[in-house]
């Protein structure tokens, strides 16, 4: 059971290169999320998704764009990458608003 | 959205108790959560508490809830450095509100 799997672990792009980071979970949750880790800052809510077909804003969501056209897929896609993007990015799942949620191990994106 | 406040350090020696605390806004959250993150690792679940209830108990961990003052707080007995990680309060919604971590050190 490989819980959250997030792709790459590691990234650096340049600035106004495009890239999806990847997040796939074989639980069968319907909600999943996208949180950005900052220094001091805590975890910072992207975008997130309550079952495949919809999704909505989290509380920094530009720059950022996310479908979800499977239960198991949540890809988080950056348009144009700015320095501000550098960040770690975790993926979250869970089965349902409020219960348990499952974090992949982030992605630690550098943009130059 | 949801606020969700905590004390960013914590020091305390090896062998006694740390508490970590945790206030929030939205009395409408169901579950109250606490995650660890050690430097470099994702985030792992500690333990977490249903708002109907006031206490739990796992371990070294005890877990105390007070609605009415909306405060969350996490005790660990015999502290250990291995304990020394960042500790987060989440409070669920359709996604988990974070605050900014309380980074926990623990010296000998």
């Amino acid at each position: 059971n490989a819980g959250v799997t997030q792709t790459p672990k590691f990234q650096v792009l340049k600035t106004g290169q495009s890239m999806t980071l990847q997040c796939a979970q074989d639980m069968n949750h319907e909600y999943m999320s996208w949180y950005r880790q900052d220094p001091g800052m805590g975890l910072r809510l992207i975008h997130y998704s309550v079952g495949a077909g919809i999704t909505d804003q989290g509380e920094v969501p530009n720059g950022y764009n996310v479908s979800r056209s499977t239960t198991e897929d949540f890809p988080l896609r950056l348009l144009s990458a700015a320095p501000s993007q550098t960040s770690v990015y975790f993926c979250a799942s869970s089965y349902g608003g409020g219960t348990e949620a499952f974090f992949g191990q982030g992605t630690r994106l550098t943009v130059v | 959205g949801e606020d969700v406040e905590q004390s960013l350090f914590l020091s305390v020696r090896e062998g006694d108790s740390s508490v970590i605390n945790c206030t929030y806004t939205d009395s409408s959250s169901t579950y109250l959560y606490w995650y660890k993150q050690e430097p470099g690792a994702g985030l792992q679940l500690l333990t977490y508490i249903f708002s109907n209830m006031d206490m739990k108990q796992d371990q070294r961990l005890t877990v105390l809830l007070n609605k009415k003052d909306k405060h969350l707080s996490l005790r660990i007995a015999d502290t250990q450095t291995g304990d020394s990680a960042i500790y987060f309060c989440a409070v669920s919604g359709y996604a988990l509100n974070f605050g900014k971590g309380t980074s926990l050190l623990v010296t000998p």
